[in-house]
């Protein structure tokens, strides 16, 4: 099956600093999505994004399925931004994989 | 209902017993699927259902697992004789032929 790949593990931020998170599959995928996973453990669906470029307020998320890479920008961050952000990828229905996830430390 | 439900919130069992888990995917979905998160780890895919296809159960850990789908409605996962390694959160999913997922809270089981 596809592996995902997930770079950094952990970062940590100051308040209002900005960050790149990055998502490498080892094959091609037509089904791509980030998801934020807050400190309850609930996770949040944040883009759908297969390929191209989407923008949700300081969040962006792009991705160029010909390189098999998708990175998600997170601008102006705050406190409420920690937690863990998955990425997962498939190229049939059945197959969406999960990367280990960049867990986020934003401090105050 | 407006999301994915599922129950319960918290199973605390013993070894040996047997457990399952119920899931309610959003109205008008069609596929389901089953995942199963450590503590700090990422997501491990269990099994999925697509309509009325056969379900992919290549992600199930062992036979003791086992889970059920009644056409595009409430899916139950199983685990027999429970393991210490079972603990876990398993967390449901449901999608709409199979592209942009929508997660439930998960259940947080615990095995004594």
């Amino acid at each position: 099956g596809i592996q995902v790949e997930q770079s950094p593990p952990d970062l940590i931020l100051q308040e209002g600093a900005n960050s790149t998170l990055r998502c490498n599959f080892s094959d091609s995928v037509n089904n791509l999505q980030w998801f934020h996973q807050n400190p309850w453990g609930q996770l949040i669906n944040l883009f759908y994004i297969p390929s191209g470029t989407k923008q949700n307020g300081r969040l962006s998320a792009t991705t160029v399925a010909t390189e098999r890479y998708s990175l998600l920008y997170i601008s102006s961050s705050q406190t409420t931004d920690s937690g863990v952000y998955f990425c997962a990828g498939g190229n049939n229905n059945n197959d969406m994989r999960f990367g280990a996830g960049t867990r986020l430390t934003v401090k105050p | 209902g407006a999301g994915v439900s599922q129950s319960p919130s918290n199973k605390v069992t013993e070894k040996g017993k047997d457990v399952e888990l119920r899931c309610d995917p959003i109205s008008g979905h069609t596929a389901l699927y089953w995942y199963r998160q450590r503590l700090g780890q990422g997501l491990e895919f269990l099994i999925y259902f697509q309509g009325n296809s056969a379900p992919d159960k290549s992600g199930l850990p062992s036979d003791r697992f086992s889970a059920e789908r009644t056409g595009e409605s409430v899916s139950t996962l199983t685990i027999q004789r429970t393991q210490q390694e079972d603990s876990a959160v398993y967390l449901c999913a449901s999608s709409l032929r199979g592209y942009e997922q929508f997660f439930g809270p998960g259940t947080r089981l615990t095995v004594l």
